[in-house]
């Protein structure tokens, strides 16, 4: 079983539309979350994180843990053509050296 | 704001020759990371580095990969003798003490022919 599932897309919306972007993972003793979007052939940009449960807000973007199901989600409201990405889902263990371990990532293009 | 950069942007090599892949931390962090990510796959872990050593490596980084804080503000990636399977984007990303929010350079492309 992969540590962290993703589903690679392509996800395509219209311009305005809300995003649902979802990870699932194997291991329990996860606690930190993250969610990146990568541009093509560009670095990771950090956009939300999350240790342990609950709802996170910034802006248009609402990242959530539900650690019962081993299930995160990321939000993105009124869509924007410049959100188009590759959003990769990221989670580490607490203590230690916190490698990240990465999703597959989604392909999301917003049209206009 | 501050940000991780490296460099090169993109290095050519042929098998066999040595790479050295450079990264500049964000000033206060104190704990320093490479991923690589081949094309089209997943970003993958390669090594952590703190206090002048490391801390985990994962299976990738074998005896060819060694990795070097040579001053206070340069962090490197050095590979020895360079595979084909070695192209990859290789990121750098260094986070603080706390927590584990983990900024990463632009990274640089390395091509192997």
């Amino acid at each position: 079983q992969k540590e962290v599932e993703q589903d690679p897309g392509p996800l395509s919306v219209p311009e305005g539309a809300i995003v649902s972007l979802n990870c699932t993972y194997s291991n329990s003793a996860f606690q930190y979350f993250m969610w990146y979007r990568q541009y093509s052939r560009k670095g990771p940009e950090l956009l939300m994180y999350t240790y342990s449960s609950g709802n996170k807000e910034d802006g248009r973007f609402t990242a959530q843990v539900d650690k019962s199901s081993k299930y995160i989600s990321l939000f993105i409201r009124d869509s924007q053509p410049s959100d188009s990405a590759t959003y990769l889902c990221a989670t580490s263990f607490s203590g230690g050296y916190n490698k990240l371990i990465f999703g597959a990532g989604t392909r999301l293009a917003v049209h206009p | 704001e501050p940000e991780v950069t490296q460099t090169p942007s993109h290095q050519v090599t042929q098998m066999g020759q040595e790479v050295i892949l450079r990264c500049v931390p964000i000033s206060n962090h104190l704990y320093f990371y490479w991923y690589r990510q081949i094309l089209g796959q997943k970003v993958e872990f390669l090594v952590s580095f703190y206090n002048n050593e490391i801390s985990e490596k994962s299976e990738i980084f074998d005896d060819q990969f060694s990795v070097e804080r040579p001053d206070g503000s340069n962090f490197t990636l050095k590979i020895r003798s360079t595979k084909l399977e070695d192209s990859a984007m290789y990121f750098c990303a260094s986070r603080l003490r706390q927590g584990n929010e983990q900024y990463f350079g632009p990274g640089t492309r390395l091509t192997v022919t």
